[in-house]
């Protein structure tokens, strides 16, 4: 069964940095790439990242383009996003996807910044 | 960037009638291979998306044959056969074909009457 599991979110001040993670199971991470969309709160879905199953490309939404670094450890099974200079905009739910038809997904992790 | 619009972006239905949510594209989402990367997600009332149709009408493993896709080139349809109480919630439907970035569409609420 596929397990995608996010962690890493909370309360953060503007201009703060977080870090996300997403540790995944029952598939071969190594040969998936990953993605990770949010969700503001009441709003739709909006993709942020993607990464290749190797590193070898990465792309980003432009509104975290420069603040946001996606990367993966394939020997861990896991994805992380770093989240810096964070804005009350990026306020939401973050969540991981794997493949590029966002096949599962996981149960998202709130990221909240606020003063 | 492509943009994606549904139709209706609310949708209330009566239990066991059919429902259909449109989606469009504002180019056409034939990729070169010759496939149409265009997905649909369903999200229920407080849980993560799930997808339901990927490559417009390949269902996912598990998902009741009441859902079905359709469409070619820049218009798309999901249609639900007969409603049941578990399908309420948004639909989206997302392109794949130009990215990035990857596209989502609006949202269609789906709600029993």
């Amino acid at each position: 069964e596929v397990q995608l599991v996010e962690s890493g979110g909370g309360l953060v001040k503007p201009g703060g940095s977080l870090r996300l993670s997403c540790a995944a199971s029952g598939f071969t991470f190594s040969s998936y790439s990953m993605n990770w969309v949010r969700q503001a709160p009441g709003k739709g879905l909006e993709w942020v990242s993607s990464i290749s199953s190797s590193s070898s490309y990465i792309y980003y939404a432009d509104s975290v383009k420069g603040r946001f670094t996606i990367s993966r450890d394939n020997a861990k099974n896991s994805l992380y996003l770093q989240m810096n200079s964070l804005r009350a905009e990026d306020t939401a739910v973050y969540y991981c996807a794997n493949g590029g038809n966002f096949d599962y997904w996981g149960q998202g992790t709130l990221v909240t910044v606020s003063s | 960037d492509v943009v994606m619009t549904q139709s209706p972006l609310s949708l209330p239905v009566t239990l066991g009638q059919p429902a259909s949510i449109s989606c469009r594209s504002s180019q056409s989402l034939v990729y070169s291979d010759g496939n149409t990367y265009l997905n649909w997600f369903q999200q229920r009332p407080g849980q993560s998306p799930r997808r339901l149709i990927y490559k417009v009408s390949n269902r996912d493993s598990g998902v009741p044959d009441r859902f079905s896709g359709s469409g070619s080139g820049t218009d798309f349809t999901l249609k639900i056969s007969r409603v049941e109480a578990e399908d309420v919630g948004v639909y989206y439907c997302m392109q794949g074909t130009h990215w990035p970035p990857f596209t989502f569409g609006p949202g269609t609420k789906v709600d029993i009457k």
